[in-house]
This record gives structure tokens, C-alpha cells and sequence, in this order.
């Protein structure tokens, strides 16, 4: 079975650029979350999302959003880039019930200079 | 709110030593869910073991057990016989039923010395 896997791995923006980021869940997972991991704040949770709904956000501003498609495909946007946005996106999917265990996809590296 | 610590950045132990990486948690909640996920050199997280807080049984993975202490709120990982590949960052995570949303602490960079 196919792991997590997010696009592209790597990113350079410049500051007030936007980008988008992707993410394939594992086959049969309905659930996407989105995490912003930087040296020292460990895992940040920006939302989650389930069967095309979100269902709970992180307190990030409203420069990131995200959304989910009908196969369970994510996406998260970022608008108007700053350097603290510089960071590694994580994904995780599940079968979106508690306690399921979330896989993670290898992360995609954003760079904002 | 709910807080997840872990006050230990970084650890070392002996190969085949055990070792214990700490983390405490806050919540006013009785019904959540812990966990205890690895991340390697290559990044990609995995998780290594979960507690169901209602549980008083504490969770054995192999080599991987979990302290559950719910009235002191601490959730601590002890890595027994530590081999070169449990080199990695640890971190320790909570999630409240319900909310699909789970938070995690700072990690532990656990560094393992042949």
C-alpha cells in the first residue's frame, strides 16, 4: 500500500507570494491533517480535514487555509508569504476515527526569503 | 488550553542501555488519548505507542513501554536494550476524543552512542 506523499519536497518563495502545497493520503483514509514543524515549536496543528469537511483548525491566521477533494486529496494554501512561514508541512492521514493511528507523509520544506 | 511538555531536548544512552524521555500534558479533560511518535533523520514520523487515558494499564510496544501517571499528568517513554536505529526525535503528542485535533510537544533529539 501506497504511503503518504506530499508535493513538491521542496519550495523557495519570496515574500508575499502564495503557495500551495499537496497531499495523498494512504488509499481508503478520509482524513487529512496539516502540521507546521520549525526547530523549536515542535508540531504545529493548522486543521483537519474529513470527508471534504473541516472539522477542527489550529490557531494560525487566516493566510492558511486549506480544502479536501471528493478522493481525499488535500491541499493547503498559504497567501501573502513572511520568513516565519518558512517551515516543513506535514500531512497525515487516517481513517479519521479517534485513536486511529496517523500516518505522516515526508513533509514538504518551504523556504521564504 | 491543552499543553503538551517535554523538558528534555536532548538525550543520550549506551546501546543497549535503557533510557527514559519524559513529557507532562495539561488538560482538564478525562477522556483523551496519548501517544509517543518517532521521527528519524529521514522525517518521517512514526508513531511508536498509544495510551488510552481511561486505561490504567500501561502500553507495552516491544522494546517501548509507556509511565501513565493520569493524576500527575505525566505520559513518559522507557526505551529498553536502546539500539542505533531508535537515534531519532521523539515526540509526544495528545488528542481529545472528538476533536480530531492532536498537539504535540517540542521533542526529545534521543541520541544513541555505540
Amino acid at each position: 500500500k501506497a504511503g503518504v506523499t506530499q508535493t513538491p519536497r521542496y519550495l523557495i518563495k519570496t515574500r508575499g507570494q502564495q503557495v500551495t502545497l499537496s497531499c495523498s493520503p494512504i488509499s481508503g483514509h478520509r482524513s487529512v491533517s496539516w502540521y507546521q514543524q520549525t526547530p523549536g515549536q515542535g508540531l504545529q496543528f493548522l486543521f483537519e480535514y474529513f470527508s471534504e469537511t473541516q472539522r477542527n483548525k489550529g490557531n494560525f491566521p487566516g493566510r492558511f487555509s486549506g480544502r479536501q477533494f471528493s478522493n481525499s486529496r488535500s491541499e493547503m494554501n498559504v497567501s501573502t508569504l513572511e520568513l516565519g512561514d518558512s517551515a516543513l508541512y506535514l500531512c497525515a492521514s487516517s481513517f479519521g476515527h479517534d485513536l486511529y493511528e496517523q500516518y505522516f507523509g515526508p513533509g514538504t520544506r518551504l523556504t521564504v526569503t | 488550553a491543552q499543553t503538551v511538555t517535554q523538558s528534555q531536548p536532548e538525550m543520550s544512552v549506551q546501546e543497549a542501555e535503557t533510557v527514559t524521555l519524559s513529557c507532562t500534558y495539561d488538560t482538564s479533560e478525562s477522556d483523551y488519548y496519548l501517544f509517543w511518535y518517532k521521527q528519524p533523520p529521514s522525517r518521517q514520523m512514526i508513531l511508536v505507542i498509544r495510551q488510552e487515558a481511561y486505561k490504567q494499564q500501561n502500553a507495552t510496544e516491544n522494546r517501548f513501554s509507556v509511565n501513565f501517571q493520569k493524576a500527575a499528568k505525566s505520559f513518559s517513554l522507557k526505551i529498553s536494550d536502546s539500539q542505533l536505529g531508535d537515534a531519532a526525535m521523539y515526540f509526544c503528542a495528545y488528542g481529545t476524543s472528538g476533536t480530531y485535533k492532536y498537539i504535540f510537544g517540542t521533542g526529545t533529539r534521543l541520541k544513541v552512542l555505540a
